[in-house]
């Protein structure tokens, strides 16, 4: 199984502030990588998909980059709509699919 | 829009059975491979269950093999989880999620989820 560290636990961060989340693979996923993330009592919302890939509707503040085993996920201006639970995902290894154990985004 | 309602969750005690379901709308159901992912209270996210878009395929995660069966009737875009034989660890809230899936190694396919239901919560205590 393939296991997915996200560091830091949590990140303390103003509004307006850059926010950088990192994620880390045991072994190399290509770019098999997602990133969601999650508010306190709802379901979690893809953010990225393809370790760089926007999805539908989210903004441009939102971008991943890495390969291989190394993913960062920056928010470029920390909106309020933004604190919430992060969570990488990799999607390479054939049905043993993992999340890390989350970022928590909270106000500074 | 793409909305997914989970149903079915409850408190029961260990060993006994449940089923969940997750009826969905917005989208040409048998078009997807459908997923049930779980969370424990406070922690991270865990899947569980995979069913083929058209019914023919299911895997599970080692974690449930045996003792969980998804389904789906795409006669009226409904998912479905029997679990069986439930355990204390098996606490936690139920999320069925649509797979946008991707040819990662050649024909070998992985999965993200693109829409997620709300979740059903499953307590089980003795």
């Amino acid at each position: 199984e393939i296991v997915m560290t996200q560091s830091p636990a949590t990140l303390s961060v103003s509004p307006g502030e850059r926010a950088t989340l990192s994620c880390r693979a045991s072994q190399s996923v290509s770019n098999n990588l997602a990133w969601y993330h999650q508010r306190p009592g709802q379901a979690p919302r893809l953010l990225i998909y393809g370790a760089s890939t926007r999805a539908t509707g989210i903004p441009a503040r939102f971008s991943g980059s890495g390969s291989g085993t190394e993913f960062t996920l920056t928010i470029s201006s920390m909106q309020s709509e933004d604190f919430a639970v992060y969570y990488c995902q990799q999607y390479d290894n054939w049905l043993t699919w993992t999340f890390g154990q989350g970022t928590k985004v909270e106000i500074k | 829009q793409v909305q997914l309602l989970e149903s079915g969750g409850g408190v029961l005690q260990p060993g006994r059975s449940l089923r969940l379901s997750c009826a969905a709308s917005g989208f040409t159901f048998s078009s997807f491979g459908m997923h049930w992912v779980r969370q424990a209270p406070g922690k991270g996210l865990e899947w569980v269950a995979l069913v083929w878009y058209d019914g023919t395929k299911d895997f599970y995660a080692d974690s449930v093999k045996g003792r969980f069966t998804i389904s789906r009737d795409n006669s009226n875009n409904t998912l479905h989880l029997q679990m069986n034989s439930l355990r204390v660890e098996d606490t936690a809230v139920y999320y069925c999620a649509r797979g946008l899936l991707v040819p990662v190694r050649g024909a070998i396919p992985g999965f993200y989820f693109d829409n997620w239901g709300q979740g059903t919560l499953v307590t089980v205590s003795s």
